[in-house]
């Protein structure tokens, strides 16, 4: 079956704690996303990448980094969580020329920083 | 900045048409108009895109207006199943691709 997987699906954690968001595809799709949705300002685009070893900066990349060294993955990481990154997380894929075609999402990730 | 407005709510009678307006007065030539939909908090679901040309699929039609200022997204039989929130999103090029932009959304209400 088609999909994008993210773990883990909900996370409470501490301040300052390290953490990695993983998200895996099976569709051997070019373009991948990440994305963050909080009430009152909606889904909000943090990184996205066109291709292994390439991403980007979307609207909101402040506290958080990217790597695509597989084209299957796109970890998200958190290397100093704070109270304001408390949000639902989404990843997205998708194929074709620069990403143009349909993004599947993933099913969210659900992250508490305390 | 967001480059899509979209009413906040809408409300449509269940096996009526329901039609979700978008305005996007800034686009480029070479920028989709997306729309999405997302029901509760699950990840959201395509639903159409195009670039000028009408479009349709099994869910939906696309209208973009002729200047590409402005498209309508129309469900042509709306079930209590469409109730969600609908976004209409444009593909902006970053220095690396596309970005992508969400708007505010829609929240459609099917009733009974």
């Amino acid at each position: 079956e088609a999909q994008v997987t993210q773990n883990p699906r909900y996370l409470i954690t501490v301040t300052g704690k390290k953490l990695t968001v993983t998200c895996s595809q099976n569709m051997n799709h070019e373009y991948m996303s990440w994305y963050r949705q909080d009430p009152g300002l909606g889904l909000r685009q943090i990184y996205y990448s066109m291709n292994v070893e390439v991403t980007d900066k979307g609207d909101v990349p402040e506290g958080y980094k990217v790597s695509r060294k597989e084209k299957r993955n796109f970890p998200l990481i958190l290397e100093s969580p704070s109270p304001n990154q408390t949000s639902l997380y989404f990843c997205a894929s998708s194929s074709g020329l620069a990403g143009l075609y349909e993004q599947y999402f993933g099913p969210g990730t659900r992250l508490t920083v305390t | 900045d967001a480059k899509t407005t979209q009413p906040p709510s809408m409300d449509c009678a269940e096996g009526r048409a329901a039609n979700l307006p978008c305005n996007h007065s800034t686009i480029s030539g070479n920028e989709y108009v997306y729309w999405y939909r997302q029901i509760h908090s699950q990840g959201p679901q395509y639903i159409i895109h195009g670039l000028k040309n009408n479009e349709t699929n099994e869910m939906a039609s696309l209208i973009i207006t002729e200047d590409r200022k402005s498209s309508t997204l129309i469900l042509p039989h709306a079930t209590l199943r469409d109730t969600a929130v609908y976004y209409c999103i444009v593909r902006v090029a970053g220095t690396g691709g596309f970005k992508t932009i969400f708007g505010a959304g829609t929240r459609l209400f099917v009733k009974a």
